[in-house]
């Protein structure tokens, strides 16, 4: 089936300073990506859609500015936390569009842990 | 915009035995899709199940059913013959048909099964 990978799986990385987090699909096409947020034994929380060769639409209370989405390729979409800081210790998860249908994949989350 | 309600935050199953997980929406569209995710320990989202909101037949998955309401906004999960392996996280989702729509998840059900 369809497959998204994510990585990092995890994380640590020191105050102020930046982290990429890369979700490749393996044998599809994604134009959209979705990037979610999940903290701790919560729901999944939309951050941004991202489709392939324009920019990125946030949701609202989302700093676009911080949270840097590419997606410059079909299968290529990157999540930059920038500047980041304990407050942006969370799991972070991608998900893409599967073809025409109905069907999305989820990539298997990046838990990020700022000191 | 769309929201989906999932009261319970735990339950528990003796194996072998039957659960039913509910979950309640609202929007004003006609045209969505409704599934059950599950999220266990290894935080992978795992699609459970799906459901078609123009279909009135319930979908099933071989151990896995849902009760969908259409008028009532419901769509609760029923897990028959509950296995030490079915313990996770549970989340209801929603999403709007058409192509690149965001999932909107419930607050989750943890579910755990008594051996």
């Amino acid at each position: 089936g369809a497959v998204v990978s994510q990585h990092p799986s995890r994380v640590i990385c020191k105050s102020g300073t930046s982290v990429k987090i890369e979700c490749r699909s393996l044998d599809f096409q994604a134009t959209t990506m979705f990037w979610y947020r999940q903290f701790p034994k919560q729901s999944l929380m939309l951050m941004a859609t991202s489709n392939e060769g324009s920019k990125a639409t946030y949701e609202q209370g989302v700093e676009k500015d911080k949270f840097l989405i590419n997606h410059a390729s079909l299968t290529l979409s990157t999540l930059t936390v920038t500047s980041a800081h304990p407050e942006d210790s969370s799991f972070y998860i991608c998900s893409a569009r599967v073809g025409l249908g109905y069907g999305y994949t989820f990539g298997s989350g990046t838990r990020l842990t700022v000191v | 915009a769309q929201t989906v309600t999932q009261s319970q935050p735990e339950m528990s199953v003796q194996e072998a035995e039957t659960v039913t997980l509910s979950c309640t929406y609202d929007t004003s569209e006609s045209d969505y899709y409704l599934f059950w995710y599950k999220q266990p320990p290894s935080r992978q989202m795992i699609l459970v199940i799906r459901q078609e909101a123009y279909k009135q037949q319930n979908a099933t998955e071989n151990r896995f059913s849902v009760n969908f309401q259409k008028a009532a906004k419901s769509f609760s999960l029923k897990i028959s013959d509950s296995q030490l392996g079915d313990a996770a996280m549970y989340f209801c989702a929603y999403r709007s048909a058409g192509t690149g729509n965001q999932f909107y998840f419930g607050t989750g059900t943890s579910l755990t099964v008594i051996p």
